[in-house]
């Protein structure tokens, strides 16, 4: 079964450092998401990329955050100048358009494993 | 008013019973929802979709859409231990491609 994979699984990093998130989405998936769950929250949305290019995005994805494709496989996710508070897990996902955003079947959404970013 | 609005539990059921969680969500005009489940330290996993209203049936799982009420369910029949986990519903904001999801419910199991 196709899925979604994210590298690495877990990060650990230094306040102040910048750290690239990456994922492969399924190979004919056109949306991609980048989501958050701090430990025991709830999962937040970031961003969602389609097109080469941001389709929406959350108050949280700040200057802070950028995306990118850089080829035809990989989306990553950039965080730079990290804090404390950026400690969570983080999700990527990807979903198939079917013939419109909003019909059945092509709205699944589906998730990576996830990255844990620790912060110190 | 939050976007998506769950109970977060614990709910506690015996192994065999029916477990029913339940989801209320604030957009209107929301077109379609989605429950996952997810293990402690894992991703969500897509459990169903609903996108009509009334009930959608798969094996021992069953989602209740009620549009105007603004509230969608899941039940979960013979629970088995299993199944303890967190379940997240999930919406789709009117006009745009961004899933939001509510806190989840803990699911127990007791067998």
């Amino acid at each position: 079964e196709p899925e979604v994979t994210q590298t690495p699984s877990h990060q650990v990093t230094q306040m102040g450092q910048e750290v690239i998130l990456r994922c492969v989405p399924i190979s004919n998936h056109l949306y991609f998401y980048w989501y958050r769950q701090i430990l025991g929250q709830k999962v937040e949305f970031l961003v969602s990329f389609y097109n080469n290019e941001i389709s929406e995005k959350s108050e949280i994805f700040d200057d802070q955050f950028s995306v990118e494709r850089p080829d035809g496989s990989n989306f990553t996710l950039k965080i730079r100048s990290t804090k404390l508070e950026d400690s969570a897990m983080y999700f990527c996902a990807s979903k198939h358009v079917g013939s419109g955003p909003l019909k059945s079947g092509a709205n699944v959404l589906t998730f990576g494993a996830g990255s844990r970013l620790t912060v110190l | 008013q939050k976007e998506v609005e769950q109970n977060s539990g614990p709910l506690s059921v015996p192994e065999g019973a029916i477990a029913s969680l339940n989801c209320t969500y604030s957009d209107r005009v929301s077109q379609s929802f989605f429950w996952y489940r997810q293990y402690s330290g894992k991703s969500p996993e897509l459990i169903m979709s609903i996108y009509s209203n009334g009930d959608k049936e798969d094996g021992r799982f069953t989602a209740q859409l009620n549009k105007a009420s603004q509230y969608v369910s899941l039940l979960i029949r013979d629970s088995q231990p299993s199944d303890s986990a967190t379940y997240l519903c999930a919406v789709i904001l009117s006009g745009t491609y961004k899933y939001i999801f509510g806190t989840g419910t803990r699911l127990k199991v007791l067998a």
